[in-house]
């Protein structure tokens, strides 16, 4: 069974703390991606990568960065965490070209206080 | 980029009913994805599709290419079917750019 598993469902952190959100993959997929969803806002990409230590900026990239070193792994770092990052974030992974299926995570619940 | 609209952005409905829900965007793609949501928060695929229709159980989705739409239908609805079902598309059409969403259709359906 294909799984993506992101490491925390659940964080609390302080403002001005540095957060890491890891996420792994099991299928050898080339591409990854970091989303946010927030309510009346949906999901909005944040960083990807098609391919280890390769990113590319999504929609909304301010305030984030994020790391490749190896395939099966993207993690994505909030620097200095704000209380306007509290959110849902979503990892997924996908082969190729988009015509292909996407796995997502179950999900990492962010907030910062 | 690819814009996507979704309709309607909340709807509920009594077991049994036939559901529809609609998507257009403004791109033309290489595929485009309906995804569903359930409380909690994991996302699964249900759909991937360039043209025509694709069934999977009581699940129906369409695509016309030229209109640039998509429909999701589900046929004798049941209350398990309750999530948010959310259309995604090629952020700039094609290639390993991730995809783009419509802000989902919350969809209830009482027993």
């Amino acid at each position: 069974d294909v799984k993506v598993t992101q490491s925390s469902r659940y964080l609390v952190k302080r403002t001005g703390e540095k957060v890491f959100l890891e996420c792994v993959q099991d299928m050898d997929h080339e591409n990854m991606f970091w989303y946010r969803q927030d309510p009346g806002l949906g999901l909005r990409l944040i960083y990807f990568s098609y391919d280890v230590k390769m990113k590319e900026k999504g929609d909304i990239p301010e305030g984030y960065s994020v790391s490749r070193e190896k395939k099966e792994r993207f993690s994505l770092i909030l620097e200095s965490a704000s209380t306007n990052q509290t959110s849902m974030y979503l990892c997924a992974s996908s082969l190729g070209e988009s015509g292909n299926t996407i796995y997502f995570g179950e999900g990492s619940w962010l907030t910062v206080v | 980029k690819n814009e996507v609209e979704q309709s309607p952005q909340n709807l509920t409905a009594q077991e049994g009913e036939f559901i529809t829900i609609n998507c257009s965007y403004s791109v033309g793609i290489s595929a485009l994805h309906w995804l569903q949501q359930h409380p909690g928060g994991g996302i699964v695929s249900l759909f991937m599709l360039s043209s025509g229709k694709k069934k999977h159980g009581r699940l129906i989705a369409t695509i016309n290419i030229q209109e640039k739409h998509s429909s999701l239908h589900i046929t004798a609805s049941h209350p398990r079917d309750s999530a948010v079902y959310i259309c995604a598309v090629p952020y700039s059409g094609g290639g390993a750019d991730g995809l783009t969403f419509g802000k989902g259709t919350h969809l209830i359906i009482q027993p």
